[in-house]
């Protein structure tokens, strides 16, 4: 069985572009969800999508968005970049996103300049 | 609020030692805790979950909702023990994380 592919596994952007990022779950998997994780703030917590319909969001400002595809795929995208917006960004999938154990991806390494 | 602590950045044990990983949580309600571990140059992976109460790799957490506690505990460190663990809680489809401890099995 696959595990979580996250695509690409690194971005260089310059402050005030945008960027997507996309993650495919593990077949069968309809929740997922997105983690900032930073060596200052550690794991944090950004959306959850469970058949497209986002069910809890993180405090992150408006610029950080996502949306899931009936496909399960999800994508997060986020606008005006930041430097403070460098990060590891991960996925997870999980069957339900109700207490199921998270199956992570191996991240995107997003840096800005 | 909902919290996770973690008290220790870095524990150090050597092998054949008893290794004790402290967790501590806030929360009003029934908590659903996790231990998550990452090992070198591989993605964050499940340990165990409370709700199991399996012991994986020789790991054990029992929670106690008296103390707020959900430790992660193993009789005798291995070397490929070695690794950053995370302690995390289930509220309202997301996890709430500790910052992460990592354990150092020295040989």
């Amino acid at each position: 069985k696959a595990g979580v592919t996250q695509t690409p596994r690194y971005l260089i952007k310059t402050r005030g572009q945008q960027v997507t990022l996309s993650c495919s779950p593990i077949s069968g998997h309809r929740s997922v969800s997105w983690y900032q994780q930073t060596p200052g703030q550690g794991l944090q917590f950004l959306f959850e999508y469970f058949s497209e319909t986002q069910r809890n969001k993180g405090n992150f400002p408006g610029r950080f968005s996502g949306r899931q595809f009936s496909n399960s795929r999800s994508e997060m995208n986020v606008s005006t970049l930041e430097l403070g917006d460098s990060a590891l960004y991960l996925c997870a999938s999980s069957r339900t996103g109700e207490g199921s154990p998270l199956h992570f991806g191996n991240g995107t390494r997003l840096t800005v300049t | 609020a909902q919290r996770v602590t973690q008290p220790e950045k870095l524990l150090s044990v050597f092998k054949g030692a008893p290794v004790e990983l402290k967790c501590n949580y806030s929360y009003s309600g029934s908590p659903e805790l996790f231990w998550y571990v990452q090992y070198s140059r591989q993605r964050l992976q499940l340990l165990l979950r409370h709700i199991s109460r399996e012991s994986i790799k020789g790991f054990t957490a029992d929670l106690n909702k008296g103390e707020t506690s959900f430790h992660l505990k193993k009789p005798f460190a291995q070397e490929e023990d070695s690794a950053m663990y995370y302690c995390a809680l289930d509220s309202n489809y997301q996890l709430i994380w500790g910052a992460g401890t990592k354990l150092i099995i020295k040989p």
